[in-house]
């Protein structure tokens, strides 16, 4: 079936670390997106990436399609990261989440 | 920002009340969908519009109904709210249903 997995589920950083969060993906899974939930649970489309690198200011984005996984990469973290991630895989037109890293950072 | 709103924000129902949760749209985006949020699970997809009067059943459809009837308005509704419908409901629209997916405030509802 399709599946869309994370890891880790859980991360704790002290402001200013580096981090990188997983999603595992199954066949039929045509594009990867990555989504942001803030402490207030607003949902943010961080990344639309089906292959390939993408970066937006201190995050970035890789998927390996033929692999099947993606990377998302959080540089200098600050408070404002925390939330949960949410990597997601298109499969014909439905979107299917995975579990989500939630992140937190402190100062 | 795309313009999507949810109505109401946030509910209190009994079991068995009828429930209707409305999206709207200003973007003229041709895929709606709803989802729900509960702890441990993600989001889940109950039901997706792919046009005026078309949708389609996602992976918890069970005890949830929805219409379209204008390109702008996707309605979701519980014909008669159980306790395990209490959750956090989200509205998304995109162009093409493989697109990026932009999501609505939320709508907490809360079945008694």
């Amino acid at each position: 079936g399709i599946q869309v997995e994370q890891s880790p589920p859980d991360l704790i950083l002290q402001e200013g670390a580096n981090s990188t969060l997983r999603c595992n993906f199954s066949d039929s899974v045509n594009n990867l997106q990555w989504f942001h939930q803030n402490p207030w649970g607003q949902l943010i489309n961080l990344f639309y990436i089906p292959s390939g690198t993408k970066q937006n200011g201190r995050l970035s984005a890789t998927t390996v399609a033929t692999e099947r996984y993606s990377l998302l990469y959080i540089s200098s973290s600050q408070t404002t990261d925390s939330g949960v991630y949410f990597c997601a895989g298109v499969s014909t037109d439905k979107l299917i989440f995975g579990t989500g890293t939630r992140l937190q950072v402190f100062p | 920002d795309a313009g999507i709103t949810q109505s109401p924000r946030h509910k209190v129902t009994e079991t068995g009340t009828p429930v209707t949760l409305r999206c709207h749209q200003t973007e003229n985006h041709r895929y709606m969908y709803w989802y729900r949020q509960d702890p441990g699970h993600g989001l889940r997809l109950i039901h997706y519009s792919y046009g005026v009067k078309d949708t389609d059943k996602g992976e918890v459809s069970d005890g949830y109904s929805v219409s379209r009837s204008k390109t702008e308005d996707f309605l979701l509704t519980l014909e008669s709210a159980t306790s395990s419908q209490t959750s956090v409901y989200f509205c998304a629209i995109s162009w093409t249903g493989l697109d990026t997916q932009y999501f609505g405030p939320g709508t907490r509802l809360t079945v008694l």
